[in-house]
């Protein structure tokens, strides 16, 4: 994995449904993974910021869980509510001596009808 | 409210010119980041200051500066502006380099 990348793209379910998306990244030089949810016309908001491999996180019904050695992220969402449609980004911060370079993936745009 | 606070919100300006935008942390945070999101891409970001350091770059352009004064405040100076400046700019703020971030509402930036 050279670039971070996020799939699928787009994702349409029902409200109920569970679903999850996954962030690929170069595992070499791995400092943290963040992953922001961004609804349309407002500004990112932090879910979760991951460090370890291994490391599992969860915030109300969404979940994130982090593999550093292989480079990948999933993030669940349980139960999914309308106001859960928004996209959903992964930024990896990546570097080393105290300097490291954040890079966003594309994100994964979550619709969730009623 | 994120306590992240982002001034201007909207600025139009012609080509060439040069422009600053301003943000002030939420209290207690020491690292500011700034992040450009153009209409046909996503977030990308640009430079993170940490305590008054640059900590990590991204890509910004030769032509953008940024700087974090004593007070903690960031200002991100754009200058030579062209068409494809047109943006919306965010700044976050978080306690560490590598804790939570809590973003502004933006600066919309137009070149006209």
């Amino acid at each position: 994995i050279l670039n971070v990348e996020q799939s699928p793209q787009s994702l349409h379910v029902q409200e109920g449904d569970s679903t999850n998306f996954t962030c690929s990244f170069p595992s070499s030089n791995f400092y943290a993974l963040h992953w922001y949810r961004w609804e349309t016309a407002k500004s990112p908001e932090a879910l979760f910021v991951m460090t370890l491999n291994g490391d599992e996180k969860k915030k109300g019904r969404i979940s994130a869980t982090l593999n550093t050695k292989e480079g990948y992220s999933y993030l669940y969402i349980k139960g999914s509510q309308p106001e859960d449609s928004a996209t959903y980004l992964c930024a990896p911060l990546r570097g080393s001596g105290g300097y490291q370079k954040v890079t966003f993936g594309t994100g994964t745009k979550l619709q969730v009808i009623p | 409210d994120s306590g992240v606070t982002q001034t201007p919100k909207h600025l139009i300006t012609a080509t060439g010119q040069r422009v600053t935008l301003r943000c002030s942390p939420r209290s207690g945070d020491l690292s500011v980041y700034w992040y450009q999101q153009s209409l046909d891409q996503g977030l990308q970001f640009l430079i993170q200051y940490y305590n008054g350091e640059e900590r990590a770059k991204g890509n910004i352009l030769e032509r953008f500066s940024a700087q974090q004064f004593p007070d903690l405040h960031s200002e991100l100076n754009l200058s030579s502006l062209e068409l494809g400046d047109s943006a919306l700019y965010f700044c976050a703020s978080s306690v560490g380099w590598h804790t939570e971030a809590f973003f502004g509402q933006g600066t919309r930036l137009t070149v006209v």
